[in-house]
């Protein structure tokens, strides 16, 4: 059953701490998205990786935010220092460039910043 | 304006009835476009894509496109109050940016 899997779920931290954010894709798909979504803002890209490159990341605030895939079975997020701001549900999504731009979706991160 | 708009809702149909869920958007140049649908607490479910003018027909579920028009539209026939959820549409824009409209929530009464 392949699937895309988030970890960790559920991460509540006090504003200025580090958190980091972890997707694995399904495998041999070589397309990555992070997205978040809040009542108020709805569901908003933030980067996306082809072949573990970056192709945009023009959603993120770089000043804080960060995205890498060290390897093709790992994403990562990175929020230093958070802020009560960025609060939200962070998903991770996978798809394949075969041409049809279909994304599966992850559980989720849950993230509380307090 | 919004680069997809949809209506937020919340759209109420009983059960049985046909669901009509609209979507609209902005760039001219948007091939690929899809219908997810998320219930809540839980992630988007992609349940429909469609590339072309027309109609795609799978099981009760309809996605019609009109790239003239800029609007993709998702029908459910027969629907159930397993259907209740927020539908979401999302554009391809360019390369692989997709984006998502605010969601539509429809609630089928039994």
């Amino acid at each position: 059953d392949a699937r895309v899997t988030q970890t960790p779920r559920h991460k509540v931290t006090e504003m200025g701490q580090e958190v980091t954010m972890r997707c694995q894709p399904i495998l041999g798909h070589n397309t990555v998205f992070w997205y978040r979504q809040t009542m108020m803002q709805g569901l908003e890209l933030l980067a996306y990786f082809r072949n573990r490159a970056p192709l945009d990341d023009s959603g993120m605030p770089k000043d804080r935010f960060s995205a890498e895939m060290p390897d093709a079975t790992l994403a990562t997020l990175k929020i230093q220092p958070s802020e009560p701001r960025d609060s939200a549900v962070y998903f991770c999504a996978s798809g394949s460039s075969g041409g049809i731009y279909e994304q599966y979706f992850g559980p989720g991160t849950r993230l509380t910043v307090t | 304006q919004k680069e997809v708009e949809q209506n937020s809702g919340p759209l109420s149909v009983p059960e049985g009835a046909i669901a009509s869920l609209n979507c609209t958007y902005s760039d001219r140049v948007s091939q690929s476009f899809f219908w997810y649908r998320q219930y809540s607490g839980k992630s988007p479910e992609l349940i429909m894509s469609i590339y072309s003018n027309g109609d795609k027909e799978d099981g009760r579920f309809t996605a019609q496109l009109n790239k003239a028009s800029q609007y993709v539209s998702l029908l459910i026939r027969d629907s159930q109050p397993s259907d209740s959820a927020t539908y979401l549409c999302a554009v391809v824009t360019g390369g692989f940016k997709t984006i998502f409209g605010a969601g539509t929530r429809l609630f089928v009464k039994a």
